[in-house]
This record gives structure tokens, C-alpha cells and sequence, in this order.
């Protein structure tokens, strides 16, 4: 069973506007990360967000984390068709295990 | 540097029957860890491996069991098939396992 939890479920929206979402956990953790997955094949590395850390930016991506909610959110700004895929947290827990999210499934429409 | 590479690709493998999927880690990186992935649903941690160790198991039954060999290269084996197997299996390799991971395409298995 899951043990992370991420809003929404699917997403559709224009290219060109930002995306939001967002991911809750229950461990203590290391540290939060966010992986997209094309079409059900390999997971892609797109941000790590340490434990002592509040907010990163890499490009147009932007992620926040909360650790006394035990949430964390993504923001994809000025999306394109491209970014459409599902994307995923994962927490590393204190065994170095990654707990993963059921995901969020992104439509971008051009 | 070379990615994760996993195989094979695609399996179709009849209940009952015992199955070994294999991966290739990353080049530096000495931490394997396998998921199964159904469709629609976020990967379910197996195991993980660092150094040739396993260092950390889920909520799998016995009959999955794993080996990581002194080039960090790995396998994963299921005994006894069940139709529940049928799923995504992927590979993710890391230096120490603190850090992200890179993952391969993954090996869709079906198990008829």
C-alpha cells in the first residue's frame, strides 16, 4: 500500500499556465524527492528537497517543503506540452528506503 | 556514463513458474534498490542492496529474493508466480542511497 499521498490525482490544464502539486508523507524523513514517469516506463530524477531545507528551484520548477505538515508541493511554471506525465514524491525515510506517492497525472492542452 | 540498464524489456511467464530480472547499475554507483509497479499506482519499494548487502526489504512474501554482485550489477528472482506479479519492475541505482536515483525503463512482466 502507499504510504505517501499526492494531490491532485490528475491535472489537466492550458500550456502556458503553472501546475501545482502536492504530496503528504508520514515517516520522518531524509529527504523529499520528485520523479516524472512517461507513459508507465522509467522513473526521471527532477528534484531533491533536503529535510533542513524549506524551498529549491531548479529551471521552472520550484518545490516546498513543510516538514511540521509532512507535505511538500511542486510547482511547474509556464507549461509546456511536454511536461505532460505522471509525476511522483518519494520520501526517504530513516532506513533509506524511498515511500512513494500514487502520483499526480499531468494533461497539458496546447 | 552509462544509465541503468534493465532486462529484458518485456516477459510473459505462466503462474507457477520462477522468473529473474536483471540490472545494470550506473556507472560510481553502488546502491541498487527494485520496485513492482502496478498499473496506475506508484512503485512499491521490494529491496535495496549497497555493497553487495541487502540493506532494507518491503512488504514482499519470501519468494522474491535479490542479489547485488561485486560490480553492483543485480537481480531480482520470484519464485512461484502468481497472477498478482504481473506489474512494472523497475531498477534504480545511487551512490549510498542518500541521494536521487536513476532509474531504468523498467521490465513489464505478465504472468499468465
Amino acid at each position: 500500500s502507499q504510504q505517501g499521498e499526492e494531490d491532485p490525482q490528475a491535472l489537466s490544464i492550458q500550456e502556458g499556465e503553472n501546475a501545482t502539486m502536492n504530496c503528504s508523507y508520514k515517516t520522518s524523513i531524509n529527504n523529499l524527492q520528485w520523479y516524472r514517469q512517461n507513459s508507465g516506463r522509467g522513473l526521471v530524477h527532477l528534484i531533491l528537497i533536503r529535510s533542513n531545507e524549506r524551498e529549491k528551484h531548479s529551471g521552472r520548477l520550484r518545490v516546498t517543503l513543510d516538514t511540521s505538515k509532512k507535505s511538500s508541493s511542486l510547482l511547474i511554471t509556464a507549461s509546456r506540452a511536454a511536461d505532460t506525465a505522471s509525476y511522483f514524491c518519494a520520501a526517504l525515510d530513516s532506513n533509506y528506503q524511498l515511500i512513494w506517492g500514487a502520483g499526480t497525472k499531468l494533461i497539458i492542452k496546447p | 556514463e552509462t544509465g541503468v540498464t534493465q532486462s529484458p524489456t518485456h516477459l510473459i511467464k505462466t503462474r507457477g513458474q520462477q522468473v529473474t530480472l536483471r540490472c545494470s547499475s550506473q556507472s560510481g554507483h553502488n546502491t541498487v534498490s527494485w520496485y513492482q509497479q502496478a498499473l496506475g499506482q506508484g512503485p512499491q519499494f521490494i529491496f535495496q542492496y549497497y555493497r553487495e548487502e541487502e540493506n532494507g526489504r518491503g512488504n514482499v512474501p519470501p519468494r522474491f529474493s535479490g542479489l547485488q554482485f561485486p560490480n553492483y550489477s543485480s537481480e531480482l528472482n520470484v519464485n512461484a508466480l502468481e497472477l498478482d506479479d504481473s506489474a512494472l519492475y523497475l531498477c534504480a541505482s545511487s551512490l549510498g542511497g542518500a541521494d536521487g536515483y536513476t532509474f531504468g525503463s523498467g521490465t513489464r512482466l505478465t504472468v499468465v
